[in-house]
This record gives structure tokens, C-alpha cells and sequence, in this order.
């Protein structure tokens, strides 16, 4: 099993620029999440959704949307970028919201 | 404010040596807490978890306690590895009546730094 896949690793954008994050799981998890991570700080809760087609809102949704068209697929979109979006990404999955299991990460630059 | 927090932000030991590291959360309500590791470049690695119903919990050299009347969390690592160092997040969870996910809520973290 590959775990928790992110895509990209690494990405630069300017300010006004839209992306989307990819996030996608084969362990057949229900629930999954989005958490940003800025520099010597803990992770805050973007998303989380507990199935398909069901999302919900976490710490700090703005600037952000995500969709859950499959158990697998989790995105999460930037329509608008700004610099205050830099930061490191997690995307993860968890049976049932217990132990969560984490991506690699995506390091997004807003300048 | 953050609900999970840590006492230090650094914490460091000599290989070979046990390591204490410490964690206080606010919300009285949480009832599942988790202990994660992550390296440098890396997602956060689950180490181990407890329930509230619970207040120790051992697993390979490391074992969580819980005290819940002071609200406080700690991970012991036994004979501390240069692979042991990392930094070391807890988070808890606080679970909705129907169950559902919520999400874990973090505290900032503590680096664990091995001296040789």
C-alpha cells in the first residue's frame, strides 16, 4: 500500500493564482483531512470530511474548498492565493477519525 | 488560543537516556490523544495513542501517561536513539456525539535533540 499520496512536493505561486492539491489514499479510510502547518507551529485543521460527498469545515477554511466525489480522492483548491497561504500542507486519513495517517506533505510558496 | 500546548520547545538528552516529554491540554472534554513523530521534510508519524479511559499506556520503548485531573500528557522514550530525534506533537481529539471525525488539534511541538 502507498499510504497517503500528496502531489505536488513543492510548488511556487503568485499572489492571485489558483491551485489545486491533490490528495488521494488507498487504505479504504472513511475519513480524511487537510491541515496546514506553518513554521515551528503545530498543524491546524483546514477539512476534514468523513465520507464521500461530506465535508466540513475545520480551524481555519478560509481560502480554501475541498470536494469528496470518491472514498480515495481528498483536493483541496486555492482560488485566490495569497502569501499568507505559504505554508506546508498535510493531507491524511484515519478509520473512524482515530489514529490519522499522514501524506508527505506539499510546501506551496505564495509570493 | 491552542487547546493542546507543550511545556518546552526543546528538549535535550544524551543517547541512551530516557526522555520525558510533556504535554497540557485545556478542553476536558477530549478523550483520545495521540503522540506523533515527525523528521525533518516528513509527515507526522503515529507513535501511540490513549483513550480517557485509560492513563497509561506502554508500546516498543515508549509508553503515554495521562492524567486527566491536572490535564496533562507525556511521552517517556526508554534508552533515547539517535533516530529518536524529531519532533514530537501531541493532539487530541475531541469526538462529536454522533462519533464523527472533527479532526485532532495539535499543539506546536517539542524537538527532541539526541546529544551523542
Amino acid at each position: 500500500n502507498a499510504g497517503v499520496t500528496q502531489t505536488p512536493k513543492f510548488r511556487i505561486l503568485k499572489i492571485g493564482q489558483s491551485m489545486t492539491l491533490q490528495c488521494t489514499q488507498d487504505m479504504n479510510h472513511n475519513y480524511m483531512y487537510w491541515y496546514r502547518q506553518d513554521p515551528g507551529m503545530g498543524l491546524k485543521l483546514i477539512y476534514y470530511s468523513v465520507g464521500a460527498g461530506i465535508t466540513d469545515k475545520g480551524e481555519v477554511p478560509n481560502g480554501y474548498n475541498v470536494s469528496r466525489s470518491t472514498t480515495e480522492d481528498f483536493p483541496l483548491r486555492l482560488e485566490l492565493a495569497a502569501p499568507s497561504q505559504t505554508s506546508v500542507y498535510f493531507c491524511a486519513s484515519s478509520y473512524r477519525g482515530s489514529e490519522a495517517f499522514f501524506g508527505q506533505g506539499t510546501r506551496l510558496t505564495v509570493v | 488560543g491552542e487547546s493542546v500546548g507543550l511545556h518546552l520547545p526543546t528538549l535535550s538528552v544524551q543517547e541512551g537516556d530516557n526522555s520525558i516529554i510533556n504535554c497540557a491540554y485545556s478542553n476536558s472534554a477530549s478523550d483520545y490523544f495521540i503522540w506523533y513523530k515527525q523528521e525533518s521534510g516528513k509527515g507526522p508519524q503515529f507513535i501511540i495513542d490513549i483513550r480517557s479511559n485509560m492513563d497509561k499506556r506502554q508500546g516498543q520503548r515508549v509508553t503515554v501517561l495521562l492524567n486527566k485531573t491536572v490535564k496533562h500528557l507525556s511521552l517517556q522514550i526508554a534508552a533515547t536513539q539517535p533516530g529518536d530525534s524529531a519532533v514530537y506533537f501531541c493532539a487530541e481529539n475531541l469526538r462529536s456525539s454522533g462519533g464523527g471525525a472533527d479532526g485532532l488539534t495539535f499543539g506546536k511541538g517539542t524537538h527532541l535533540i539526541i546529544q551523542p
